[in-house]
């Protein structure tokens, strides 16, 4: 039971280019989420999902991009990379958070766009 | 959608102290109240969760409080050891229906001096 498992762990991308941050869970969670983490700014929500098929935007969707075509993986693309986007990433999944679940969050992704 | 504010951003106490930190939620919606440390370069972890049909919770040092009419929640710990330094991250939720996407505030700095 590998928990939420993300990759890559480090990425240095160049601006204008565009990339694809993994993120697999074998936990079978229907709830995931991505956030992505700056200093003194907490975890912001970037985009989630409920289940396969369903995702919605969280408070910081611009310049990303979510699919979820299985359980188990929720990838988070970014289409064209912007200095802006330098942060850590997390992944995170739960069972259910409207039954009061919290998330297992992934290790995390270091990105810097240079 | 929900607004999470944290305080205090930075604590310092000494050993065997007690450090409170408090959270306000702004969604009158918001039933599910986790609390997560993240130590420094390592993921969240969950320490302790409430929900809203509950005004207290504890787990042996730790305790978390909830007060839905004034909508702010607060983590108690008590007998600080070094190894509670860390970040300190309070989030809220609402799982009615498919709003189920959580925010978190901005973190706090807990530094238990020996």
């Amino acid at each position: 039971n590998a928990g939420v498992t993300q990759t890559p762990k480090f990425q240095v991308l160049k601006t204008g280019q565009s990339m694809t941050l993994q993120c697999a869970q074998d936990m079978n969670h229907e709830y995931m989420s991505w956030y992505r983490q700056d200093p003194g700014m907490g975890l912001r929500l970037i985009h989630y999902s409920v289940g396969a098929g369903i995702t919605d935007q969280g408070e910081v969707p611009n310049g990303y991009n979510v699919s979820r075509s299985t359980t188990e993986d929720f990838p988070l693309r970014l289409l064209s990379a912007a200095p802006s986007q330098t942060s850590v990433y997390f992944c995170a999944s739960s069972y259910s958070i409207s039954l009061g679940y919290g998330y297992t969050f992934g290790s995390g992704t270091r990105l810097t766009v240079v | 959608g929900e607004n999470v504010e944290q305080h205090p951003s930075t604590l310092s106490v000494q050993e065997g102290d007690s450090a409170v930190i408090k959270c306000t939620y702004s969604d009158s919606a918001s039933n599910y109240f986790p609390w997560y440390k993240q130590e420094l370069g390592k993921r969240p972890q969950l320490i302790i969760d409430i929900r809203s049909n509950v005004g207290e919770k504890k787990d042996q040092r730790i305790a978390v409080t909830l007060n839905k009419t004034a909508k702010h929640f607060s983590l108690h710990i008590t007998e600080t050891q070094p190894e509670d330094s860390a970040v300190y991250f309070c989030a809220a939720s609402n799982g009615l229906g498919n709003n189920n996407d959580m925010r978190f505030g901005a973190g706090t700095r807990l530094t238990v001096k020996p």
